[in-house]
């Protein structure tokens, strides 16, 4: 199947400093990619949703400021987390979407943790 | 609104022994139904989805699971349960194909010997 392949899987960072995790679609075009989080134990929160070439769509609750997320290219999509805080540490997961059947694949995760 | 329901949190199966993980939803068109494994620190693995037609659908590693419109139901089964099965698993449900998926919290599996 497709693949889809995020960097870096697992990432300390300090406090107040900016973190950038990719999200890329290795063997096929994504019109869409979408950002999880996922804390310890639960269940996967849809964050934003990126097109390519145009803003992303981000969920209610979601700090559009804060998240950054950019979709420049059908097999790029980047989530950065700027001025990481503790309570950013999390288990972040993207999917990308086929452009011609839609189906979804999803990324191994990247696990963030803020000191 | 959409939601996803795993009514088990938890399920301890012995090894050999039959499974079956329960999923409902509440949606108001037509859903896309997924089921998706995730072992510990890991991404997602997709075991089946449902799009339309036959309502009883195969997955991998022997995994199917059916669709019951009247009660709005995507349950999991496996005839026999291996160790290796322990793990996560989530049902998912969309509203078409590419868009973003509504998850449940997710039944932990765990396999006794």
């Amino acid at each position: 199947g497709a693949v889809v392949s995020q960097h870096p899987s697992r990432v300390i960072c300090k406090s107040g400093t900016s973190v950038k995790i990719e999200c890329r679609s290795l063997d096929f075009q994504a019109t869409t990619m979408f950002w999880y989080r996922q804390f310890p134990k639960q269940s996967l929160m849809l964050m934003a949703t990126s097109n390519e070439g145009s803003k992303a769509t981000y969920e209610q609750g979601v700090e559009k400021d804060k998240f950054l997320i950019n979709h420049a290219s059908l097999t790029l999509s980047t989530l950065t987390v700027t001025s990481a805080h503790p309570e950013d540490s999390s288990f972040y997961i993207c999917s990308a979407s086929i452009r011609n059947t839609g189906e979804l694949f999803f990324g191994e995760g990247s696990r963030l943790t803020v000191l | 609104a959409q939601s996803v329901t795993q009514p088990d949190i938890h399920i301890t199966v012995s090894e050999g022994a039959s499974l079956e993980l329960r999923c409902n939803y509440s949606y108001g068109a037509t859903p896309y139904l997924f089921w998706y494994v995730q072992s510990p620190g890991q991404g997602l693995q997709l075991l089946l989805k449902y799009f339309s037609g036959d309502t009883l659908v195969q997955g991998i590693k022997g995994f199917e699971a059916e669709f019951k419109r009247s009660q709005s139901s995507f349950n999991l089964r496996k005839p026999s349960v291996h160790w290796s099965d322990a793990a996560e698993y989530f049902c998912a449900v969309g509203d078409q194909a590419g868009t973003a998926l509504i998850f449940g919290k997710g039944t932990t599996l765990s396999v006794s010997s």
